[in-house]
């Protein structure tokens, strides 16, 4: 049974580093590709970006310039960093599975979501 | 990048209702497209995918439909466990644009 969980601290200072690691288990990490997704709360769903194991990757434009997503596949987890934080970036991140990889972009598997909270 | 508009934004129904959501996109992206539950306090779930294929252990209930530019999701029979929000999502490109959602409330 694939099941995949966020995990890392739910309060960051604004300007600082958000950083959550995504285990997953009951498939191998290297056999899909892998994102993160965010909802602020009570809004819709934002794209973050993926990874695949081999270290490729691809990120929304919008978070470009902040984002890293690394994988570390001998303890198939996989993480992300957002850097310059500010009360915007206050969400639920999940992580989630691609279905279908490379051909199509939908997430069959999804963590439960950690909430992430920007504030000082 | 491509934008996914949803209407409407919000649906009012009773158990046993046909309901209707549609979903439209900024440009022509096939049948690359995917519908997903999200209850309060969940994760989304995958309903669709390509447009009309039933994700596994999805309710028959559930259908969608269209190609291009515009699609729909059909819950045939209301049922209690399907109040919620729905969403769309272009899986065509990256960034995979995704609609700012359909709730379907207790009428």
């Amino acid at each position: 049974q694939v099941q995949l969980q966020e995990s890392g601290p739910g309060l960051v200072k604004p300007s600082e580093t958000l950083s959550l690691t995504c285990t997953v288990s009951g498939v191998s990490i290297t056999s899909y590709y892998w994102s993160w997704i965010r909802q602020p709360p009570g809004k819709g769903l934002d794209w973050i970006g993926y990874i695949y194991y081999s270290g490729i990757t691809n990120y929304n434009p919008s978070l470009k310039s902040r984002v890293t997503i690394s994988v570390d596949t001998s303890k198939n987890q996989f993480s992300l960093k957002l850097s310059s934080v500010t009360a915007a970036d206050t969400a639920v991140y999940y992580c989630a599975r691609h279905k279908r990889p490379p051909i199509a972009v939908e997430f069959d598997y999804w963590g439960q979501g950690t909430l992430v909270s920007v504030s000082s | 990048d491509i934008q996914m508009t949803q209407s409407p934004s919000s649906v009012s129904a009773s158990v046993g209702d046909r309901v209707t959501i549609t979903c439209r996109a900024s440009q022509d992206i096939r049948s690359w497209l995917a519908w997903y539950q999200q209850k309060p306090g969940k994760a989304p779930k995958l309903l669709i995918f390509a447009a009309s294929s039933l994700h596994s252990g999805v309710p028959s209930r559930f259908s969608g439909s269209g190609s291009g530019t515009e699609f729909t999701l059909t819950i045939s029979s209301l049922q209690p466990e399907d109040f919620a929000t729905y969403y769309c999502q272009q899986a065509n490109t990256f960034p995979p644009g995704i609609g700012g959602g359909t709730m379907v409330e207790i009428k």
